[in-house]
């Protein structure tokens, strides 16, 4: 356990319909990223947020997706209209201060979309 | 867009013998890092390297990094049945210093 939760593990959809994760990191962790993992592949970043502020966004992330993080604490990732191409896990990391750090990874939310 | 390729993409040995994965990278990094990640769940930093250095030991980790040719190398020494996983490198970068990973290398190891 890293310390890292998020909320759903699993989820399954069907096709169009919108979905949102939730992801908890450690408590005095400013940075907050999120990537997406296919099957067989490493993960991709998405987004990457400093305390509350959405501050790099990948061009994997498409107008349907959203992120947030009020507050600077917790983050919530939601896509709208899912596709089949959308189906993932979707994993949440968090790092400690401006340095080169490792990251702490969450277990992940695996989206099944149908 | 993935950074870097490990070789090979699986590996299967027995408990007891060394693994030897290797990871490729494009571009000019500030460090790389190794995760190993179980089936199904979220990835567990193992080492990180930086630019300057060249080796770096943690327990049973051997880890060394060539600049010039661009690759990294992770041994696993007197291998367990617990060290099953795939294993990835990530190098770490970019104005977000977000983390580009390889494709992976799924080790297993066979009691």
């Amino acid at each position: 356990d890293t310390g890292v939760s998020q909320d759903p593990r699993h989820k399954i959809t069907k096709r169009g319909q919108n979905v949102t994760f939730r992801c908890d990191p450690i408590s005095e962790h400013n940075r907050l990223y999120w990537y997406r993992q296919t099957l067989g592949q490493g993960p991709e970043f998405l987004t990457y947020f400093q305390n509350e502020a959405q501050l790099e966004k990948s061009r994997l992330l498409s107008d349907r997706f959203s992120a947030e993080r009020p507050k600077g604490s917790f983050s919530t990732l939601e896509i709208q209209r899912t596709e089949q191409g959308d189906s993932a896990m979707y994993l949440c990391a968090s790092v400690e201060g401006g340095g080169p750090y490792e990251q702490y990874f969450g277990p992940g939310t695996r989206l099944t979309v149908t | 867009s993935q950074q870097g390729e490990e070789d090979p993409q699986a590996l299967s040995i027995q408990e007891g013998e060394n693994a030897t994965m290797n990871c490729s990278y494009k571009t000019s990094i500030n460090n790389l890092q190794w995760y190993r990640q179980n089936s199904g769940r979220g990835l567990v930093h193992l080492i990180l390297i930086r630019s300057n250095e060249r080796e770096k030991h943690s327990g049973r980790l051997r880890v060394t990094l060539d600049t010039s040719k661009k690759s990294s190398s992770l041994l696993i020494t007197a291998s367990r049945a617990a060290d099953t996983a795939s294993y990835f490198c990530a190098t770490g970068g970019g104005s977000a210093r977000q983390l580009t990973f390889g494709s992976g290398t799924q080790l297993t190891v066979l009691p």
